[in-house]
């Protein structure tokens, strides 16, 4: 069936560097969702996109649906640790929401 | 306030025993839903409801047994547990089954089992 794939699976970054993390699908998707999942606490959501080749920015956050809508990326600059978490990307289908394996984000300061 | 609560937070057992986890929103909203996640972070959804239908059923095994009373609340009731039921239980709830709905969890129900 449909499903993302989440690359990286980790990210360990120093803090003030930028990262990238990607959510690649092999079919296409009518939209995405973002969310975010802090050490020992529950997924939050961040953001939708819908439209092909969508921008949209939060603060050091810019999320980016593919032109196809195939894959989304989400860009954070200047990495603080307050952005230490497991970040998920979810498509709906089938009046569910699927959700990626997530890239688990660790920042040394 | 909370808007999707569960309880117990956390919940240690031994295996073969039978275990419930409630849950209940004050959103209004009409879908509720359980979703499991693994030791590797994996969010998998279990079971869907719809103004206390049953809509979504994950091949989940016939141990867990949701109840919805109302479209406010669905617990989740498990028997004759196994460790490999051990877990993180997310409650979480939508406006409606619509595509693109944000979905919003509860803090979880840590359940070990041993």
């Amino acid at each position: 069936g449909q499903q993302v794939m989440q690359i990286p699976q980790y990210q360990h970054v120093q803090e003030g560097e930028d990262f990238t993390t990607y959510c690649n699908s092999s079919t296409t998707l009518s939209n995405i969702q973002w969310y975010k999942q802090r050490p020992g606490g529950h997924p939050v959501f961040l953001i939708q996109l819908v439209k092909s080749g969508e921008v949209k920015k939060q603060k050091r956050l810019t999320f980016q649906f593919g032109e196809a809508k195939k894959n989304s990326s989400l860009h954070i600059t200047a990495t603080q640790t307050t952005d230490v978490g497991t970040y998920f990307c979810a498509y709906s289908s089938d009046y569910k929401l699927s959700f990626g394996a997530g890239t688990t984000v660790t920042v040394r300061a | 306030d909370t808007a999707v609560s569960q309880t117990p937070k956390y919940l240690v057992t031994q295996m073969g025993n039978d275990k419930s986890i409630k849950c209940e929103q004050n959103l209004g909203h009409d879908t509720m839903y359980w979703y499991k996640q693994d030791s590797k972070k994996f969010l998998k959804i279990m079971f869907s409801y719809n103004n206390k239908e049953l809509i979504i059923n994950e091949t989940v095994p016939n141990r867990f047994s949701p109840k919805s009373p109302d479209k406010a609340h669905l617990n989740l009731h498990i028997n004759s547990l196994e460790l490999g039921d051990s877990a993180v239980y997310f409650c979480a709830s939508s406006p409606s089954t619509d595509s693109g709905n944000t979905i919003y969890f509860g803090e979880g129900s840590w359940l070990t089992v041993v």
